[in-house]
C-alpha cells in the first residue's frame, strides 16, 4: 500500500485484557513511531524505532507498555492488563531518515470499558 | 508550561479571510512540523521546516529560529480549511520524535 496502515481501526476490550495494536509503515521508511492522542492529554509520544538502534521508548507511561518491530518493518504496541485510561486513538507514523517528514496512519481507537 | 504553544486555541472566520496560527516553543530544535487534522480524520503533514520559509498552494508556513517562533498562514480561507492544525517539534536531541502543541481548532465559514 501507498501509505501507513494501522489495524484494527477500533478494538473495544474489558479492563485487565491484553491488546495488541498493528502498524505498517511505507515500504522504505526506516523510522517508526508510536503516539496516543486522548481527550485530556492531545498528542504524546510513546515510542520511536530507527533502523536497527535500540528503540527510544521514553514516552511509554507504564511498563504495562511493549512494542517491537520485526525486521525492520511492521511493529506491534502491546498493552497488557489495560485500564479505563489507556482509552485513546493509537497512531503510528513512519518516516525516513530523521528528521524527515512524518506520514501518520488512520490511527486505532481503543476503548477500556 | 508546556514546551509547545499555540495561538489562538480557537479561531473561526470568514471564507476568504487571511489566517495566522503562531506557535512558540522553548526548546532548541532540529525541525519543526505543521500538521492537519480534520473532524474524524487523520493526521496529514503539511510542512517540515528548519529555517526560512515555505509555501504550498493557499498555504505558508516561516520559522524563525532564534526567536524559537513560527507562523502558519493560510490565504483565501474555504470553509474546507475548517480543521486542527497541531504545531509539532523535533527537539534537538531526540532524532525525530515530536512533541506536540495543543493545536488551534479552525472553523471557517461560508
Amino acid at each position: 500500500g501507498a501509505g501507513v496502515s494501522q489495524s484494527p481501526s477500533n478494538k473495544v476490550t474489558e479492563k485487565g485484557k491484553d491488546v495488541e495494536l498493528r502498524c505498517d509503515p511505507i515500504s522504505g521508511h526506516t523510522a517508526l513511531y508510536w503516539y496516543r492522542q486522548s481527550l485530556g492529554q492531545g498528542l504524546e509520544f510513546l515510542i520511536y524505532f530507527q533502523g536497527n538502534s535500540a528503540p527510544d521508548k521514553s514516552g511509554l507511561p507504564s511498563d504495562r507498555f511493549s512494542a517491537e518491530r520485526t525486521g525492520g518493518s511492521v511493529s506491534t504496541l502491546t498493552i497488557q492488563r489495560t485500564q479505563q485510561e489507556d482509552s485513546a486513538v493509537y497512531l503510528c507514523a513512519s518516516s525516513g531518515v530523521p528528521p524527515d517528514t512524518q506520514y501518520f496512519g488512520p490511527g486505532t481507537r481503543l476503548t477500556v470499558l | 508550561k508546556n514546551e509547545v504553544e499555540q495561538s489562538p486555541q480557537n479561531l473561526t472566520a470568514q471564507e476568504g479571510e487571511f489566517i495566522t496560527i503562531n506557535c512558540s516553543y522553548s526548546v532548541g530544535i532540529s525541525a519543526l512540523h505543521w500538521l492537519q487534522q480534520h473532524p474524524g480524520g487523520g493526521i496529514v503533514s503539511l510542512f517540515m521546516l528548519s529555517s526560512g520559509k515555505k509555501k504550498h498552494g493557499r498555504l505558508i508556513a516561516t520559522i524563525n529560529i532564534q526567536e524559537k517562533h513560527s507562523s502558519l498562514h493560510i490565504t483565501a480561507s474555504h470553509p474546507r480549511d475548517s480543521a486542527v492544525y497541531i504545531c509539532a517539534v523535533i527537539p534537538g536531541t531526540s532524532y525525530g520524535k515530536l512533541t506536540f502543541g495543543q493545536g488551534t481548532i479552525l472553523t471557517v465559514h461560508p
